[in-house]
């Protein structure tokens, strides 16, 4: 089975701090999300990556970057934290292959709150 | 530019009814088709995708969808729910292109009453 695993569940940050918020991905996937999701708004693509060191802006990446050093691990960054990045943030990865057809799998999520 | 409506925010429905959640699809090419689940407090788990093998896709859970062309929907059934399925679904369609990006609908929060 394919895991996403996410580093932290719950996280509560104060408005201006550095986030760093880890994704591993245990299946040699090429591609790599990350969104946020708000109530009413579904989820939002901040940025992905389709290969090491590779990123390209989302729909939302205001506020936002993204570290691709590894293969498997993929990191979205808040460089000074404000309330409104308050949500739920999701990493997900697909493969190119076929086979897959292109599904994306998802983390469990971290729940950011910032005071 | 490709895009996912769901209708309805919140559905309710009795256990053993029914379960219809509509999902449509704006997209110039045959797209990619996925519906996704969410249960309190996880990621996200696919139910179901389309990618053009046939038109009524069977997924996990009892769940299936239909692909219409012509009205370019494609809802999510269920005949009879039971109080697992209350959860948030999302309906999905697939970019085109090697990135697999996917633009997801605002999601409809399925509440199942005993």
């Amino acid at each position: 089975d394919v895991k996403v695993t996410q580093s932290s569940r719950y996280l509560v940050k104060r408005t201006g701090e550095k986030v760093f918020l880890e994704c591993v991905q245990d299946m040699d996937h090429e591609n790599m999300f990350w969104y946020r999701q708000d109530p009413g708004l579904g989820l939002r693509l901040i940025y992905f990556s389709y290969d090491v060191k590779m990123k390209e802006k989302g729909d939302i990446p205001e506020g936002y970057s993204v570290s691709r050093e590894k293969k498997e691990r993929f990191s979205l960054i808040l460089e000074s934290a404000s309330t409104n990045q308050t949500s739920m943030y999701l990493c997900a990865s697909s493969s190119l292959t076929s086979r897959e057809n292109n599904e994306q799998f998802f983390g469990p999520g971290t729940r950011l709150t910032v005071l | 530019a490709q895009s996912v409506t769901q209708l309805g925010s919140h559905v309710s429905v009795s256990e053993g009814a029914l379960v219809l959640l509509r999902c449509n699809y704006s997209s110039s090419v045959p797209p990619y088709l996925f519906w996704y689940v969410q249960y309190p407090n996880q990621g996200l788990q696919l139910l179901l995708k389309y990618t053009s093998a046939a038109t009524l896709v069977k997924g996990i859970n009892g769940f299936e969808a239909e692909f219409k062309k012509s009205e370019t929907s494609f809802h999510l059934t269920k005949p009879s729910a039971h109080m697992r399925d209350a959860a948030e679904y999302f309906c999905a369609v697939r970019y085109g292109g090697a990135t697999n990006k996917l633009i997801f609908g605002t999601g409809t929060l399925l509440a199942v009453q005993p």
